[in-house]
């Protein structure tokens, strides 16, 4: 059963720590996409990658966020320092890169920032 | 630019009744539209979409949506919810141009409660 594989689940961290979450697409996928889920602003798209190129990060704050693919098997976003505001659920979703593929989500990773 | 525009961040139902989510988009060109659902503690999961010919389709669990382009809307119904309903429902639209950029914008959500 193919799925997307989220690493941590649930994260508890103090401000300014260093936070990294990982992703393993669904294999024979070409996109990856991360998102944020808060209640406030609902789901934010931060980056999207086709084919481990980073396509779109345009919602992504620069200056702390970074996200990359070092091989088709594994994606992360990164926080550097992390803050309280970066409390959020981080889903990532990977797709077969068509206009008519649906995406398929992780379960998330819940982070926490004290 | 598309964006999609969910009414209703909170929706409550009879056991039984008709659930009716509603959701309208706004694209620029033409639009592929998305019903996804997330259960508590879960990602999302398609439900259904629509991306060309026949304007209702039909998805998983009894649900389906018609897209009416004169009204840009896409509304998910089912005409008797089911305890198992219960959960929260995304609308999104996908924007193709040419195949470089097809990011899926979500609305905000809809949770669905279903009433014993």
């Amino acid at each position: 059963d193919a799925r997307v594989t989220q690493t941590p689940r649930d994260k508890v961290t103090e401000m300014g720590q260093e936070v990294t979450m990982r992703c393993q697409p669904i294999l024979g996928h070409n996109t990856v996409f991360w998102y944020r889920q808060t209640m406030m602003q609902g789901l934010e798209l931060l980056a999207y990658f086709r084919n481990r190129a980073p396509l779109d990060d345009s919602g992504m704050p620069k200056d702390r966020f970074s996200a990359e693919m070092p091989d088709a098997t594994l994606a992360t976003l990164k926080i550097q320092p992390s803050e309280p505001r970066d409390s959020a659920v981080y889903f990532c979703a990977s797709g077969p890169g068509t206009p008519t593929g649906e995406l398929f989500f992780g379960e998330g990773s819940r982070l926490t920032v004290l | 630019a598309q964006s999609v525009t969910q009414l209703g961040s909170h929706v409550s139902v009879s056991e039984g009744a008709l659930v009716l989510l509603r959701c309208n988009y706004s694209s620029s060109v033409p639009p592929y539209l998305f019903w996804y659902v997330q259960y508590p503690n879960q990602g999302l999961q398609l439900l259904l979409k629509y991306t060309t010919g026949a304007t209702l389709v039909k998805g998983i669990n009894g649900f389906e949506a018609e897209f009416k382009k004169s009204e840009t809307s896409f509304h998910l119904t089912k005409p008797s919810a089911h305890m198992s309903d219960a959960a929260e429902y995304f609308c999104a639209v996908k924007a193709v141009y040419g195949g470089a950029t097809n990011k899926l914008i979500f609305g905000t959500g809809t949770l669905l409660a279903v009433q014993p």
